[in-house]
């Protein structure tokens, strides 16, 4: 059974410090990574996504990957109170259409 | 922009119903999903499909079906509606070729009674 775990948390930070959420999963086959926001009641946004091992930048958000380890992370930097919300973590596997969610990360950013 | 749209955002439907959710997206993606979200279960894909009328089943597809007449449309279908079948259901959508996000419509918010 392909899995991605994630903390549950909550993750606690006070605004404008560096949130850091992460996600492991179990694929090796895994080609492809991709971080979501949720906030309650709504439907998951993406906000990052990487394929090769290393980081990505994108605005506050930084994507770390690391197949070797089998893990990515997310880092937000000077975070904000309305970057309260869950993160969702999906892989995709090469030669399938399915994606994997895990279960979430509850960030909350305090003011 | 990706546009990915539901047919409704909350639904409410008695046990033994025949409930239709439909999800059209615009950005002529080859590939739609629906996954349901129950909390600390996380999203749980029941069905996708690759082309139209091309399908495959997910994770948890007893007791749905679907149904993909257009290129933009896909439609899930509970036969017969169950209490456990409520849910947030979520319609996604990717294209083939290129990148490969996951974008997500609003989802439906399913309350069975």
């Amino acid at each position: 059974q392909k899995e991605v775990e994630q903390n549950s948390g909550p993750v606690s930070v006070p605004e404008g410090a560096i949130a850091s959420l992460n996600c492991t999963y179990s694929d090796r086959g895994s080609q492809s990574f991709f971080w979501y926001r949720q906030y309650s009641g709504k439907s998951p946004e993406l906000i990052m996504f990487i394929y090769s091992n290393g980081d990505k930048e994108d605005g506050r958000f930084t994507a770390q990957l690391n197949k070797a380890s089998q893990y990515v992370s997310l880092l937000i930097r000077d975070s904000q109170p309305s970057d309260s919300a869950t993160y969702l973590c999906a892989v995709r596997s090469s030669g399938t259409y399915k994606y994997i969610f895990g279960t979430g990360t509850r960030l909350k950013v305090l003011a | 922009d990706v546009k990915v749209t539901q047919s409704s955002r909350y639904l409410v439907k008695r046990t033994g119903e025949k409930v239709f959710l439909e999800c059209v997206q615009d950005m002529d993606h080859e590939n739609m999903f629906w996954y349901r979200q129950d909390p600390g279960l996380g999203l749980r894909l029941i069905y996708f499909s690759y082309d139209v009328k091309m399908k495959e089943k997910g994770d948890i597809p007893e007791g749905y079906s679907v149904s993909r007449e257009k290129k933009e449309r896909f439609s899930l279908i509970l036969e017969s509606a169950s209490t456990n079948q409520t849910s947030m259901y979520l319609c996604a959508s990717t294209t083939r070729t290129g990148s490969d996000e996951q974008y997500f419509g609003p989802g439906t918010r399913l309350t069975v009674t």
